[in-house]
This record gives structure tokens, sequence and C-alpha cells, in this order.
């Protein structure tokens, strides 16, 4: 497998369940990103990590809240969420060179349905 | 000025055409910067990285003017496949953030 890779692809989940979104990456690449893409809006950055280490918080409510194992995985828990959150949800990674200057690579993103 | 404006039209234009996109930025600290294209309810994938005065692949060319804190992309000879929205990325320069900052899009639809 090459690439950024999430799972699911699709998810509906009531206001009180408890999911969690999977993204791995097969680059090499050394910070990984979550981003929201509500309908009709630009993309919103959620969380950075770099060298598994979260290094930005834009913040995001705490009923999201990440996770990265290693430098491969990154993980979003979701937890009480409220309809507002229904978005399109992409991982991305990159390296971080501290140049600040790496494309980002996107996997092709979690659906999410809030009922 | 917005950390990178776009406008999100849509621009409509036949096949053959050659049709521009400005996206223009306010971090003069800014290095280098990238074009990517999304398709709809896909995730964006890179198309053009631009790192000093431009750059050019096949049918679309990339420059950077850098008085004028703008970028453009330009695409000659229009195909339907090009449809799609075109999303300016801007690194964060020396703000002290760490990930690159998205425009809005430009959303383009070829006609046949």
């Amino acid at each position: 497998e090459t690439g950024v890779t999430q799972t699911p692809r699709h998810l509906v989940m009531g206001m009180t369940n408890k999911k969690s979104l999977k993204c791995e990456q097969h680059l090499g690449h050394n910070a990984m990103y979550w981003y929201k893409q509500s309908a009709k809006k630009p993309l919103e950055l959620m969380f950075v990590y770099s060298l598994e280490e979260r290094v930005e918080n834009n913040s995001v409510p705490s009923r999201f809240s990440p996770e990265c194992p290693n430098s491969s995985h990154l993980f979003l828990h979701l937890h009480t969420l409220q309809p507002e959150d229904s978005a399109l949800y992409l991982c991305a990674s990159s390296q971080d060179s501290g140049l600040r200057n790496s494309p980002l690579h996107f996997g092709n993103g979690t659906r999410l349905t809030v009922t | 000025r917005k950390e990178v404006e776009q406008d999100p039209g849509p621009f409509n234009v036949p096949e053959g055409a050659t049709v521009a996109f400005n996206c223009t930025y306010s971090n003069s600290a800014s290095q280098s910067f990238f074009w990517y294209r999304q398709d709809c309810r896909k995730e964006p994938k890179l198309l053009m990285s631009v790192y000093s005065s431009g750059n050019e692949d096949g049918r679309f060319t990339a420059q950077l003017n850098r008085a004028s804190q703008y970028i453009s992309l330009l695409i000659r000879d229009s195909k339907l496949s090009d449809s799609a929205t075109y999303l300016c990325v801007v690194p964060p320069g020396h703000t002290g953030r760490r990930a690159l900052t998205f425009g809005s899009g430009t959303r383009l639809q070829v006609q046949p």
C-alpha cells in the first residue's frame, strides 16, 4: 500500500456515540494532520503532529481527541458530537523538515454524518 | 487582507479556452506555494509547487509575484476533465504556525 489511507470512508453516528477515525501513511513522512471540510467552506486545520508530538491545536472542541501513537498512524476519537460536526474529515501527512515548505498528501477522507 | 484570498468563481469556460486564476496572500515571509486540485467530494491533490518566479507543467503554468503578493495559475487548452476546484496554498512562513493555509478555492467548469 502507498499513500495515505483513511478508514472508515463513511460514518453515521448519533450524538451520544463514541467512534474513532483512523489514518495511516506509508510515505515515510514525519508530520500528520487532521483537517475538517464543511460544505462550501475552506479546509479548516484541526491538529498537527510532528514526530508524534502535537504541535498545533487549532482551538478544536474537546469532543474531538487526537492520538498519534507513531509517525505512521493518527486517530481522531469522537465523543458526544453535534450535528454541525457533520463534515468531511481529511487526514494528511508531510515531511516536516522545519522549513515548512513541504506539500501535504491527503487521504481520501471520512464523510461523517452526526444525527 | 485575508491570509489567502481567492475568487470563488465559478469560472465557466469552453473546451480549449485559456483560463487564469489569481490568489493573493498576506504573509510576505512565505517562501513557497502550492496549487491543489479538489474534485467534488474528493480529497485535495497536489497540482503544482511554486518555489521561485514560476513553474510550468504541460498545460499548466504557475507564477509568483512577490512584490504584489499573489500567485496565479494558468490553464491552456482546457479539457472537460479540468473541471474542479483549485485551491491556493500558502505556507506559514515565520508565523510560528506549523501548517499550510488553504484558500477557499476557485471553481472551474469547462463546458463542451
